[in-house]
């Protein structure tokens, strides 16, 4: 069945460091791919997606790009802040089908 | 005016005792789910409804059965609780197509 891999966390950084998720997933066809950002004690928001091959989703300083024949999506940001300390998943969504398959998560923490 | 919200917030009961956690969406979308988000974060669907008829129904106990009311409810009724059933319970919404789901800020779900 379709799946999402994503790099082990913990993740900690300081502020203004590069940051890269790694995502990878297995899937037939041509899935949607999204990111998802938990804040402490929040839901689950929408941090970007990309619908086709070549993509790139962007948003708040954090982009990520749809590369098929490596079956990825990873997420980056140029300088994170601490106020991006957060769970990040990546998740994905196959044509035709109802379910969005999410990643294990990713906690960041960023300090100051 | 909330998109996604869920009730209580927070759900505290004992061991054998039966719960419900309702969710409204009014967004008009077509499509809800129910998550469950271990200790680790990990999120798992349970189910997904698409107007009102049952779509997507994983392994999960029988001592659990989601109720659709109607297109912009979907309650999670959860029969003869147990320990292993403490999480956090998300519900969401999808409009259909390719597109991303909406959360709500979760139920957080402590049997002792």
């Amino acid at each position: 069945g379709d799946s999402v891999t994503q790099m082990e966390g913990p993740v900690t950084l300081s502020e203004e460091a590069f940051l890269t998720i790694n995502c990878t997933y297995t899937a037939t066809g041509y899935p949607s791919l999204f990111w998802y950002v938990q804040y402490p004690g929040e839901g689950l928001q929408l941090l970007l997606k990309a619908t086709k091959a070549d993509d790139k989703g962007s948003n708040k300083g954090f982009e990520a790009t749809y590369r098929k024949e490596t079956t990825s999506f990873h997420l980056e940001k140029g300088s994170v802040q601490v106020s991006d300390s957060a769970v990040y998943f990546c998740a994905l969504k196959q044509g035709g089908s109802e379910k969005l398959v999410f990643g294990k998560g990713t906690k960041l923490t960023v300090n100051p | 005016d909330t998109a996604v919200s869920q009730t209580p917030k927070y759900l505290v009961t004992q061991m054998g005792n039966d719960k419900s956690i309702k969710c409204e969406q009014n967004l008009g979308h077509d499509t809800m789910y129910w998550y469950k988000q271990d200790s680790k974060k990990f999120l798992k669907i349970m189910f997904s409804y698409n107007n009102k008829e049952l779509i997507i129904n994983e392994t999960v106990p029988n001592r659990f059965s989601p109720k659709s009311p109607d297109k912009a409810h979907l309650n999670l009724h959860i029969n003869s609780l147990e320990l292993g059933d403490s999480a956090v319970y998300f519900c969401a919404s999808r409009p259909g197509g390719n597109t991303e789901a909406f959360f709500g800020q979760g139920t957080r779900l402590t049997v002792v």
